[in-house]
């Protein structure tokens, strides 16, 4: 079993649209979580970290479940410019990456 | 700033030649990965390291080794390249569990 696993995607989803990824972990000593955005042939970038309390950037909202060692982002207002990879990673003794979740805005 | 630095942006060798990748840091990091990232296959991780001379085995360190001589660089190393480690190989530095990226290196084994 991967450590993390991601939605399979592509996810194809209009403008405006709003869309949610999810992602499961499984080493409960993970300490840190985060979403990472991956644009094609570029290298991945910090979209934003992930806190139990969840956390909102603009139209970005991550959560953390640590019971059910589970995180997730929500996109409101799909734009155009969304379209990317975006990945799960868990942190802690080593940085772990999930396979990522395509996502397609169309307009 | 965060810098990562990879010594190469794109790389053709031989099947069989010995390979060297670079990549440099300049924000002091005590971690250091090398990840290769395949298509369907996402990122994964191939060696780490947490300090200098220490580096501990990824996901998939099979055909590859890891030299962390000094804090900033961190090098990977194909002892005999084949052509299945033709793929994008990208390194980072993090600091409390956030990962900072090389540019990557994108070898072509032939």
């Amino acid at each position: 079993r991967k450590e993390v696993e991601q939605d399979p995607g592509p996810f194809n989803v209009p403008e405006g649209a709003t869309v949610a990824f999810n992602c499961t972990y499984s080493n409960s000593a993970s300490q840190s979580f985060f979403w990472y955005r991956q644009d094609c042939r570029k290298e991945p970038k910090l979209l934003m970290s992930v806190y139990s309390s969840g956390n909102e950037d603009g139209r970005f909202t991550a959560q953390l479940n640590r019971a059910s060692q589970y995180i997730s982002l929500l996109i409101r207002d799909s734009k155009l410019s969304d379209s990317a990879t975006y990945l799960c990673v868990t942190g802690g003794f080593k940085t772990i990456f999930g396979a990522g979740t395509r996502l397609f805005v169309k307009a | 700033d965060v810098k990562v630095t990879q010594s190469s942006r794109y790389l053709v060798k031989r099947t069989g030649e010995k390979v060297f990748l670079e990549c440099v840091q300049d924000m002091d990091h005590e971690n250091m990965f090398w990840y290769r990232q395949d298509p369907g296959l996402g990122l994964r991780l191939i060696y780490f390291s947490y300090d200098v001379k220490m580096k501990e085995k990824g996901d998939i360190p099979e055909g590859y080794s890891v030299s962390r001589e000094k804090k900033e660089r961190f090098s990977l190393i194909l002892e005999s390249a084949s052509t299945n480690q033709t793929s994008m190989y990208l390194c980072a530095s993090s600091l409390n569990g956030e990962a900072f990226f090389g540019q990557g290196t994108r070898l072509t084994v032939v």
